[in-house]
């Protein structure tokens, strides 16, 4: 059965702590993996699309990665604003999405 | 800008009453979604439609339907409620195959 683990369920860093959160996927005929960042009481919003291993994408402190097996999203120096849910989801062989069920990032000031 | 809009951010309805959850597109997309996101859980997928009048079931479509007579429009009924729909639902729309999806700001409806 196709599925999408992260890890942690939460984090909680200070101001200026660099750290990763992980994307563990088995998802039979991978065409890609989003990610997605969620503000409490909003609706996801998107970040970015990774193809093939190998691939990585940045924006701002934020660069995803990916392997055959996991996704990463790397935050360097994060500041209290970029606490959220953080969200990825594998695309499946239908385009399907398969979801994790996140990451909640606290920073603290 | 694109947007998608959700007709309420939150709703409290009575078990058995009918429920209506409409979405609005403004960005031409054929694609169509409707998700509940409960904690833990992650985002579970209840019905699609890639045209209109189209319809196909996702993982969870048990109590739920859908309407969708216009492009921009989808709507999702929830025939008679039940306090296990309590829930946060979101929509989303997406252009053509492999593109990200668009969401809303999302529905929290609480069922009585």
């Amino acid at each position: 059965e196709d599925q999408v683990t992260q890890s942690p369920e939460a984090l909680r860093l200070q101001e200026g702590e660099s750290s990763s959160l992980n994307c563990s996927y088995t998802v039979s005929g991978l065409r890609g993996l989003f990610w997605y960042r969620q503000d409490p009481g909003k609706g996801p919003e998107f970040l970015f699309t990774l193809y093939s291993a190998g691939e990585e994408k940045e924006k701002e402190r934020l660069k995803a990665t990916l392997t055959k097996k996991e996704s990463f999203l790397h935050i360097t120096a994060p500041k209290p604003e970029d606490s959220a849910t953080y969200l990825c989801a594998g695309v499946d062989s239908n385009y399907q999405l398969i979801w994790g069920a996140g990451t909640k990032l606290i920073i603290k000031p | 800008d694109v947007k998608v809009t959700q007709s309420s951010r939150y709703l409290v309805k009575r078990t058995g009453e009918k429920v209506f959850l409409e979405c609005v597109q403004d960005m031409d997309h054929e694609n169509m979604f409707w998700y509940r996101q409960d904690p833990g859980l992650g985002l579970r997928l209840i019905y699609f439609s890639y045209d209109v009048k189209m319809k196909e079931k996702g993982d969870i479509p048990e109590g739920y339907s859908v309407s969708r007579e216009k492009k921009e429009r989808f709507s999702l009924i929830l025939e008679s409620a039940s306090t296990n729909q309590t829930s946060m639902y979101l929509c989303a729309s997406r252009g053509p195959s492999f593109n990200e999806q668009y969401f809303g700001p999302g529905t929290r409806l609480t069922v009585t």
